[in-house]
């Protein structure tokens, strides 16, 4: 039951720029938590990719960016590559559930 | 080299129970919080529980709780997932985290966990 909500699927050319979308409420995004977000590869596990609303951990491209604002947050992938291909998640905390959440995630397919 | 390797899942009948467990190396590992995270197949990632870094706190999703419990061992760097009254909904591959600022960094390789008859 996730409570934050992603679009299920995202496409784009490459070197095109696409976004995706992470939509919560006032109990999690609103109430100021942090958004990370996860890039999990076809069979690999999840790996962090932005953390902290727009941080990038060492090594990940800076065609990866991160936002939020209000109760959203929005990943960027800018000069979109092939090996881009990959579903996406974020993360918070809800104040309501007391736990973290993840979001529906979205898959992004290079055509 | 931070490294999160879990072991113990398997096929197990509805009702039955598994332990997993999640050995860590590379860093300090009673200094951090640690989480399960599971993923149905073709499904999306849900957080299961998490236990902080002396084991004396422990919290879980709903739909485990009363059933899994998390724990710690910290002389063996090793965190654990009982699973108990096992359901066919609780088939999925369970991933162990390590927790920061709210953050999950690394993630194990996952282990999968399928409840069938």
């Amino acid at each position: 039951q996730s409570v934050l909500t992603q679009p299920p699927s995202v496409s784009g050319a490459p070197g095109q720029r696409v976004t995706i979308s992470c939509t919560g409420s006032s109990s999690n995004i609103g109430a100021g938590y942090a958004v990370h977000w996860y890039q999990q590869l076809p069979g690999t596990a999840p790996k962090l990719l932005i953390y902290a609303n727009s941080d990038r951990p060492s090594g990940v491209p800076d065609r990866f960016s991160g936002s939020k604002s209000g109760t959203s947050a929005s990943l960027a992938i800018t000069g979109l590559q092939a090996e881009d291909e990959a579903d996406y998640y974020c993360q918070s905390y809800d104040s309501s559930l007391s736990g973290e959440v993840f979001g529906t995630g979205t898959k992004v397919t290079v055509l | 080299e931070v490294q999160l390797v879990e072991s113990g899942g398997g096929l197990v009948q509805p009702g039955g129970s598994l332990r997993l467990s999640c050995a860590a190396s590379g860093f300090p590992f009673s200094s951090y919080w640690m989480h399960w995270v599971r993923q149905a197949p073709g499904k999306g990632l849900v957080w299961v529980s998490r236990v902080n870094s002396d084991g004396s706190s422990t919290n879980y999703a709903d739909s485990v709780k009363g059933r899994f419990t998390i724990s710690r061992d910290n002389a063996k760097n090793t965190l654990y997932l009982q699973m108990n009254s096992l359901r066919a909904e609780d088939t999925a591959v369970y991933y162990c985290t390590r927790a920061g600022s709210g953050l999950f960094d690394p993630w194990g390789q996952g282990t999968l966990v399928t409840v069938s008859s």
